[in-house]
């Protein structure tokens, strides 16, 4: 079974513009969760989308939004960037929405904001 | 959600035993235990989870006392591809609608 790709692996974008990170789930997950980790500090949950339907967030203000599609994919976005949103993003993905089943997490996209 | 307490660092070397400690003090009845490892610049991965007395598979041991106020992951004969940080997470089985809390873990260093 594939595991959870995320794309791009690096960006580097400027204050105030936009970008979008990509996740594709692990084959059978309906569930995508989404973290930011700053370096040097644990992964700091973002929000979940479960059926394509958000059903939690983390405390992260509204320029950060996501979408689900009916293949289970995701995507993230977030506008006005800044300088502080330079982060590693990681994508995790499960069975169910309550992630009994466990969390496989991809291996991120590493931006940077200038 | 009940917060978890971990040492920054930790040294090792190569062939010895790792047991490293969280502590838990407000755990809750339905609250599972559960460890991450993380390499640099990937994903974190499931490595235990647990609810009380022992857990053991072929990565880790998990030790849960019967206050569960604490519990204990054992890395039996370390290599250097051990050399990552650990993450102690204390919370519902799979999160509370996929909020994991992740701390700052552990970093283990294990030398030749």
């Amino acid at each position: 079974e594939t595991g959870v790709t995320q794309s791009p692996t690096h960006l580097i974008k400027t204050r105030g513009q936009q970008v979008t990170l990509r996740c594709s789930s692990q084959s059978g997950h309906n569930t995508v969760s989404w973290y930011q980790q700053a370096l040097g500090q644990g992964p700091q949950f973002i929000f979940q989308y479960y059926r394509e339907e958000e059903n939690g967030r983390g405390n992260f203000p509204p320029r950060f939004s996501g979408l689900q599609f009916p293949n289970y994919s995701s995507e993230l976005n977030v506008n006005a960037l800044e300088l502080d949103d330079s982060a590693l993003y990681l994508c995790a993905s499960s069975r169910g929405g309550t992630g009994n089943y466990g969390y496989t997490f991809g291996s991120g996209t590493r931006l940077t904001v200038v | 959600l009940a917060k978890t307490t971990q040492p920054i660092s930790m040294d090792s070397y190569e062939g010895q035993e790792v047991n490293i400690t969280c502590s838990h003090n407000n755990i809750a009845t339905n609250d599972y235990i559960t460890w991450y490892q993380q390499f640099p610049s990937q994903g974190p991965r499931f490595i235990i989870q647990g609810y009380k007395t022992k857990v053991t598979n072929e990565v880790a041991s998990l030790f849960i006392p019967a206050d569960r106020k604490s519990s204990t992951l054992s890395l039996p004969r370390v290599s250097l591809s051990d050399t990552a940080v650990y993450y102690c997470l204390v919370g519902l089985r799979g999160g509370s609608q996929g909020n994991l809390i992740f701390g700052k873990g552990t970093k283990l260093s294990v030398k030749p």
